[in-house]
């Protein structure tokens, strides 16, 4: 069974700063790692994909994966306190088990 | 302009009662799931459908049904209801079942079992 941790548990910054997350998972034979961005009462949105071991990068956010290590972290830059929400790490595996989720980040900006 | 529509937003519901939350999709996707969020326990996979047909099941309980009367639709029955099935419950869908597919997330039933 895939297992996904994430790191911090919360994390608050100042508006204009990076914001790093952390997620590693279990199983090398993952599928396409994915992270989500959730707000109060809200379903989760999907913000970016990998699939491939190194780097993408989609507007502010960069996400970087390792799969020897079993790690994919997101880099959120020049965040905006509309950046402030929960981030979910996703690892999609064997088709039964659906996604596969973490915990979480808490991500808060302020002005 | 939500695409997929869950209701309803919030259900109270009594130990031993029967709810069904209802979901329908209008992205015109293949697939279609129900995952749970709990208080303190990430979100975790119920069931997928595609093409109307169940294809993976990942709920231990019978008591957790889903129905599908159309592709674009997939109910959530729940009978015998204890307090440890309160949680939020989100329908998604996907384009098709494929593991680099983007699953989109309804805004969620909350229920609470009294």
């Amino acid at each position: 069974q895939e297992k996904v941790q994430q790191s911090p548990e919360s994390l608050i910054v100042p508006e204009g700063a990076m914001v790093s997350l952390n997620c590693s998972f279990s199983d090398s034979a993952s599928q396409s790692i994915w992270w989500y961005q959730q707000h109060p009462g809200k379903g989760p949105k999907a913000l970016i994909s990998i699939f491939s071991n190194g780097n993408k990068k989609e507007g502010r956010l960069t996400v970087y994966l390792n799969r020897a290590s079993l790690h994919v972290s997101l880099h959120i830059k020049d965040s905006q306190p509309s950046d402030s929400a929960v981030y979910l790490c996703a690892v999609s595996g064997n088709y039964a088990q659906g996604l596969t989720f973490g915990l979480g980040t808490r991500v808060s900006v302020f002005p | 302009d939500p695409k997929i529509i869950q209701k309803p937003k919030y259900l109270v519901a009594v130990t031993g009662s029967e709810k069904i939350l209802i979901c329908e999709q209008y992205l015109g996707h293949n697939a279609m799931y129900w995952y749970r969020q709990s208080a303190k326990k990430p979100l975790e996979f119920m069931f997928s459908y595609s093409y109307q047909k169940l294809m993976d099941n990942q709920t231990a309980s019978s008591r957790f049904q889903p129905q599908s009367s159309k592709k674009n639709h997939l109910d959530l029955q729940i009978t015998a209801l204890k307090p440890d099935d309160s949680a939020t419950y989100f329908c998604a869908s996907s384009r098709d079942r494929g593991g680099n597919t983007e699953v989109f997330f309804g805004k969620g039933t909350r229920l609470t079992v009294v």
